[in-house]
């Protein structure tokens, strides 16, 4: 089975753009889970979704938004980018009520100049 | 805030040897999470704890959650170079639906042929 997928891989964006990183669970899985990971230091909980509701906001400014789709994959938007939004941005999945495990994809290298 | 530190940073092992890493809450623990991370990659899920006193073990890595529910560690026997990589314990963060975590920074461990 196909584990999560992110895309796109690597990404290089300029001060003030707009971003839009893509994540596909693990089929069966309904919820997914986006975090933001700064070099050096552990993954932070930026929104979690499930059955397309909101479930799930970490402390991160407006300009991060996300959404889920009927299929279960999401989005998740940066707008106005800022230099200290570069970083890895990782999607996680988990089948909510029938385990606990959160199933990680490799992540989006989002490098803002 | 609830907030996870790991003991040690970092750590240089010879091939063979035991470790042992260490992650401790400031607050009680309701779900203990040990995933391990390649250098810029997506996190592997090993291992989660919820009870107190609880004990996991997978192959050459074993994980323990304390009674208090306050401290978990890690360790590896005889520890191989396919268990380099970044560790980092995640935990559900209070009041926040399941899928909501915070991670400790990680712990480097490199092991020598």
């Amino acid at each position: 089975d196909a584990g999560v997928t992110q895309s796109p891989t690597h990404l290089i964006k300029t001060r003030g753009q707009h971003v839009t990183l893509r994540c596909s669970p693990i089929s069966g899985h309904k919820s997914v889970s986006w975090y933001q990971q700064v070099l050096g230091q552990g993954p932070q909980f930026i929104f979690q979704y499930y059955e397309k509701e909101e479930r799930g906001r970490g402390n991160f400014p407006d300009r991060f938004s996300a959404r889920q789709f009927p299929n279960y994959s999401s989005e998740l938007n940066v707008n106005a980018l800022l230099l200290g939004d570069s970083a890895l941005y990782l999607c996680a999945s988990s089948p909510i009520g029938v385990g606990y495990e959160q199933y990680f994809g490799p992540g989006t290298r989002l490098t803002v100049t | 805030s609830q907030e996870l530190e790991q003991s040690p940073q970092s750590l240089i092992v010879q091939e063979g040897k035991n470790l042992t890493i260490n992650c401790t809450s400031s607050k009680t623990l309701y779900g203990l999470y040990w995933y391990k991370q390649k250098y810029g990659e997506g996190l592997i899920f090993l291992m989660m704890l919820q009870k107190g006193g609880e004990e996991k073990s997978h192959e050459k890595i074993t994980a323990k959650l304390d009674e208090k529910k306050q401290q978990s560690s890690l360790h590896i026997t005889a520890s191989q170079p396919s268990h380099a990589g970044i560790y980092l314990c995640g935990a559900d963060i209070p009041g926040g639906s399941q899928g909501n975590l915070i991670f400790g920074k990680g712990t480097k461990l490199s092991v020598k042929p």
